[in-house]
């Protein structure tokens, strides 16, 4: 099993600009979760899913989307770049069935 | 709102010793609390969890203790390495289900030969 992949691994963005962070899992978990990690501080979580079709906000939502169509795959867009979003950014993946959360390598972000 | 605590400075210990890393929390009262291991550029990885009704969990040279009358959990490592060397991030399980994590800013523990 691969866990949980990510990418890319490192993007520049200009202010104003999209994109999309890819996540997917091979685990067939149930729940993922998109974080972001600041210097010095802990993980914030963004958004959150519980299954195929299944989203809902986190604790620092603002200025990310979500989706969720399939298992495997949970993909976090950026719609409008800002500085704010430099960041890296973690997705983790978990069983319903247990707590321990499995993560991904990260994605690190800059926005100029 | 839910608050956890790590020491912020660097804990620098020799080879050998014992390392033991604090995680205090307020406003809570949670079901569990994990413990998870970081190194620079990479995810948190996974080393224990504990729950409310158990006071200590040992996984080879590691130990958890759990003291909800304290808020506070401690993370020892014994018979540190220099391979130990790493960021220790602690994780309260949140409010509203899914295994929703609310983590802690960790603490970086360095170890000396």
């Amino acid at each position: 099993n691969a866990g949980v992949t990510q990418t890319p691994k490192f993007r520049i963005l200009k202010i104003g600009q999209s994109m999309t962070l890819q996540c997917t899992q091979d685990m067939n978990h149930n729940y993922m979760y998109w974080y972001r990690q600041d210097p010095g501080m802990g993980l914030k979580l963004i958004y959150y899913s519980v299954g195929a079709g299944i989203t809902d906000k986190g604790e620092v939502p603002n200025g990310y989307n979500v989706s969720r169509s399939t298992t495997e795959d949970f993909p976090l867009r950026l719609e409008l770049a800002a500085p704010s979003q430099t960041s890296v950014y973690f997705c983790a993946s978990v069983s319903h069935q247990k707590e321990t959360q499995y993560f991904g390598p990260g994605t690190r972000l800059l926005v100029l | 709102s839910q608050k956890i605590e790590q020491n912020s400075e660097a804990l620098n210990i020799q080879e050998g010793k014992t390392a033991t890393l604090t995680c205090n929390y307020t406003n809570y009262s949670p079901a569990y609390l994990q413990w998870y291991r970081q190194d620079p550029g990479r995810g948190p990885v996974f080393l224990l969890l504990i729950r409310e009704n158990e006071k200590e969990k040992r996984k080879e040279r590691l130990k958890v203790t759990f003291d909800t009358t304290l808020k506070q959990s401690l993370f020892h490592i014994t018979a540190s390495q220099p391979a130990d060397s790493a960021t220790y991030l602690c994780a309260l399980d949140g409010s509203g289900g899914y295994n929703k994590l609310i983590f802690g800013a960790g603490t970086r523990l360095a170890v000396h030969p």
